[in-house]
């Protein structure tokens, strides 16, 4: 059964880099066909997609955080990293990673919704 | 961007009872739109996707409906386990992809 398992600090000064990292296990990352992702939610509020992966490198960011986001894959060690930059307390929130299948809809790329969650991780912006 | 709307923000209803909840999108979105289920302290459960295809171990009482901007969500007869907080996702129109803000569904 495939699992997501996210990990990294729990803790974030301003104006430095948020650095988070999911293991995928039970399944490998080098499927063609899936995306992996992360979706943040800060305390009390909605859900906000950050950007996803594919297992090739090729990545889609959310243009609210393009400027200051990377996600990068590593497929031999079965696990794709979050680097959000200049960080300040908006960025406050538990932080999911997430399998997302691809979707061809009338020849375009989709990404279905996302199926199997991590059970997230809260990173705090403070000083 | 597409922005997702939900309604209501919070809705109450008795164990039993039918609850419906509406997601509206400032553009059309064609059916590619999802639900999902959230309790407290975990990661959101997928229900519904492609507007109205039920995820996988999802029981028949949770229903959706609609297409281009207009959707909805039906649970038949609420269940204990169904007071929880509902998103909608649209992921038609990306990037970005974009969820509404929730609704939150209570006991009465």
């Amino acid at each position: 059964q495939l699992q997501l398992q996210e990990s990294g600090p729990g803790l974030v000064k301003p104006s430095e880099t948020l650095s988070l990292t999911c293991t995928v296990s039970g399944g490998s990352i080098s499927s063609s066909n899936y995306y992996w992702g992360w979706i943040r939610q800060p305390p009390g509020k909605g859900l906000e997609w950050i950007g996803s992966i594919y297992y090739s490198g090729t990545t889609y960011y959310n243009p609210s955080l393009k400027s200051r986001v990377t996600i990068s894959v590593d497929t031999s060690k079965n696990e794709f990293s979050l680097n959000l930059s200049s960080v300040t307390a908006a960025d406050t929130a538990v932080y999911y990673c997430a399998r997302a299948a691809v979707l061809l809809w009338f020849g375009e790329l989709l990404l279905n919704p996302s199926d199997i969650w991590g059970q997230g991780t809260m990173v705090t912006v403070s000083s | 961007e597409t922005v997702m709307t939900q309604s209501p923000a919070t809705l109450s209803v008795s164990p039993g009872e039918r609850a419906t909840l509406s997601c509206r999108a400032s553009q059309s979105v064609s059916s590619n739109l999802a639900w999902y289920q959230q309790k407290p302290g975990q990661a959101p459960r997928l229900l519904i996707y492609g507007a109205s295809t039920r995820a996988t171990d999802i029981p028949a009482r949770f229903s959706g409906s609609g297409s281009g901007t207009e959707f909805t969500l039906t649970i038949s007869s609420l269940q204990s386990e169904d007071f929880a907080v509902y998103f909608c996702q649209q992921y038609n129109n990306w990037p970005p992809i974009t969820f509404g803000q929730g609704t939150r569904l209570e006991i009465k």
